[in-house]
């Protein structure tokens, strides 16, 4: 089955830098690939995703990035505020295969923000 | 917020003892997902389900039950509840006519003592 590794698993920035969290991800088949932001004692929110048609996304200060032939994928966030930190969640699934769009999850990285 | 909620959002429970989680949907997905989160682990896959009386084992289903009557609710029995299964429980349902896009309730923090 399908098996997601994501690191580092704690970053620290100052305020205004650059933020990246790398996913890889096993099986080829899958297709959708979304990140979750999960706020101290709060539920998962999708805030990106990206599908295995397109190689980048952005959202104004978030992106991300998909390199099917390596299997990884990665979330970039620029101009970072401490309003930013948090843990994050990448995820990947086949919705089209037999599985229902079942995510598997890496197992997450804390970002902290420092003012 | 997708519509979803969750029942109870907090219980402690004895071991051996029965427990039923409540998912309650209010925008006719038909995907739903329950998973658990512990630290070091992320969030996993306990079971899901598609549509009505249709559901099926996720990664991590042993001691865990499931049953979906009506499309809006979608309920997590643990038989004999065991120390182990101390956690944080959430649903997630998918928008509907899609299984991509998951969206996730406010959580149920179940200890088990």
């Amino acid at each position: 089955g399908e098996n997601v590794e994501q690191h580092p698993s704690t970053l620290s920035v100052q305020e205004g830098d650059s933020a990246v969290i790398k996913c890889t991800y096993s099986d080829s088949a899958s297709n959708y690939f979304p990140w979750y932001k999960q706020e101290l004692g709060k539920r998962p929110q999708l805030i990106i995703d990206i599908r295995s048609n397109v190689g980048e996304k952005k959202d104004q200060r978030i992106a991300v990035t998909l390199n099917k032939t390596a299997k990884h994928f990665s979330l970039h966030i620029t101009e970072t505020q401490p309003e930013d930190s948090a843990v994050y969640f990448c995820a990947a699934s086949n919705p089209d295969g037999g599985s229902q769009g079942n995510l598997i999850f890496g197992k997450g990285t804390k970002l902290s923000v420092k003012p | 917020d997708a519509g979803i909620t969750q029942s109870p959002r907090h219980k402690v429970t004895e071991t051996g003892t029965p427990v039923t989680l409540r998912c309650h949907q209010t925008e006719n997905h038909r995907y739903m997902y329950w998973y658990r989160q512990d630290p070091g682990h992320g969030l996993r896959l306990i079971h899901y389900s598609y549509g009505v009386k249709d559901t099926d084992k996720g990664e991590v289903s042993d001691g865990y039950s499931v049953s979906r009557s009506k499309t809006e609710d979608f309920l997590l029995t643990l038989e004999s509840a065991t120390s182990s299964q101390t956690s944080v429980y959430f649903c997630a349902a998918s928008l509907p006519g899609t299984v991509y896009e998951q969206y996730f309730g406010p959580g149920t923090r179940l200890t088990v003592t």
